[in-house]
């Protein structure tokens, strides 16, 4: 069974910090991984998304990486700003077995803080 | 295109009410899913449909229930609503499973 874990709970930074937040999963079998943003009482919004072929993508000052065979992916975010602040959740798209499921991470909550 | 749209966006029930959850799509998307959020967690998925007839549990499927009698719909049904259910209920669709996912805003039901 996939696992997802996020790492750290959360974070606080002071603006302006370039910051890491990181994904790991336990079974390499995916399509693709995505990053999502959650703002209180909100939706998902749809940051980045790396198929299983590619190593990273870049939105902006976002940046996400992908290491399938470890089972890691990080995101990369530059110069934090407030607005930044959110929970973050890594999703992977499995496949074989959990085919077409998609398995989420408990998040990471930023406070980016002026 | 609306994309995938839910209703109703915030529910109050009691102990031991049903009702459903509306869930549509107009991109012609074949594969439909339910997930629930608990508070401070990642999404779990309820349910899922490949296409029109067809459903399938997915990680916690107890105490709903979901049919799929067009492409566009895929309402989900609580019966005997529990405060075990209180939780926001996040709709999504695919053109095929592995491609990306597409949510709707979330239905946030409360059970007391």
């Amino acid at each position: 069974k996939q696992e997802v874990t996020q790492i750290p709970a959360a974070l606080s930074v002071p603006e302006g910090e370039n910051l890491v937040l990181n994904c790991s999963f336990t079974d390499s079998a995916i399509y693709n991984l995505q990053w999502f943003r959650q703002d209180p009482g909100k939706g998902l919004t749809s940051l980045l998304l790396i198929q299983s072929s590619q190593r990273e993508q870049t939105s902006g000052r976002l940046n996400a990486s992908l290491d399938k065979s470890s089972g890691r992916s990080t995101l990369y975010i530059a110069a934090s700003q407030p607005g930044d602040s959110a929970t973050y959740l890594c999703a992977v798209l499995g496949g074989g077995t959990s085919y077409g499921k998609l398995t989420f991470g408990q998040g990471t909550i930023l406070t980016v803080h002026p | 295109n609306a994309g995938v749209t839910q209703t109703p966006k915030f529910r109050i029930l009691k102990i031991g009410q049903s009702m459903t959850l509306q869930c549509a799509q107009d991109m012609n998307h074949n594969y439909m899913y339910w997930y629930r959020q608990d508070p401070g967690m990642g999404l779990k998925l309820i349910y899922y449909s490949v296409g029109a007839g067809i459903t399938d549990k997915g990680e916690v499927p107890n105490g709903y229930n979901v049919s799929r009698s067009t492409t566009e719909d895929f309402p989900l049904r609580l019966e005997l609503a529990a405060p075990s259910q209180t939780s926001v209920y996040f709709c999504a669709s695919s053109t095929v499973g592995y491609n990306e996912q597409f949510f709707g805003p979330g239905t946030r039901l409360t059970v007391l």
